[in-house]
């Protein structure tokens, strides 16, 4: 079965990047679609963009436009997404997610949800 | 963007008996397939979210029958037939319509 497991906790200070990776096995990877999905502590889901490998298109939330860019390898099955100029607003769990779906490159609307989630990735932004 | 709204926030529920959750979406999700693009999702505390429904009634793959959900257009149910203590979380909804996909607040259900 597919799993994606990304990398460890970071620490960051305010006005730094931070890089996460996901690592998809079990499946086709260029037929995944994947997407960022955050979570502030004791707060709800917010998605934050995706990134269909097969095409190499991705598109983000207007809310992180122009801080968020998430690209994938196919070559080792991995996605990342890397999110700068981080405030302690950005102190979150951040989820990779599959999608089923082909919005990218498929205008029929198939949508098979969000299967298969990531275990998280803990960032905090402190100075 | 849809703004999606859930009710209530908070639900204590008695083992065996039904639980009823509420999702409202500002826009329509209904898609020119003909499917409402609303998901449910429940996180479990401690673990990351996990798809119970999509396509606002299809229940995703090992999801047991006592998750049923409806709906259409901008309002949406989903409803526990004989709850358990194993479902006790934070249930979301999410609109799958555009992007950015967007999730109701969430609603909390723990045991009376």
């Amino acid at each position: 079965q597919v799993q994606l497991v990304q990398s460890g906790a970071e620490v960051k200070k305010p006005g730094s990047s931070v890089k996460v990776s996901c690592k998809a096995s079990g499946g086709i990877f260029s037929n995944f679609v994947i997407s960022w999905v955050r979570q502030a502590p004791g707060q709800g889901l917010e998605w934050m963009g995706g990134i269909s490998p097969m095409v190499d298109i991705a598109n983000y939330a207007q809310k992180f436009q122009g801080r968020v860019t998430i690209t994938a390898d196919k070559s080792t099955s991995t996605a990342y997404m890397e999110l700068s100029s981080l405030t302690s607003e950005d102190t979150a769990v951040y989820f990779c997610v599959r999608e089923l779906s082909g919005r990218y490159y498929d205008s029929s609307g198939y949508w098979g949800g969000m299967d298969v989630w990531g275990q998280g990735t803990t960032v905090t932004v402190s100075s | 963007d849809i703004v999606m709204t859930q009710s209530p926030l908070s639900l204590p529920v008695t083992p065996g008996k039904p639980a009823s959750i509420s999702c409202r979406s500002s826009q329509s999700l209904l898609h020119r397939n003909g499917h409402n693009h609303l998901d449910w999702y429940l996180q479990k505390p401690g673990q990351s979210p996990k798809l119970l429904i999509y396509l606002n009634s299809y229940r995703a793959s090992g999801v047991p029958d006592r998750f049923v959900a409806s709906g259409s257009g901008t309002d949406f149910t989903l409803k526990i037939s004989r709850v358990e203590a194993e479902d006790v979380g934070v249930y979301y909804c999410m609109q799958a319509l555009q992007t950015p996909f967007t999730f109701g607040p969430g609603t909390k259900v723990d045991i009376k």
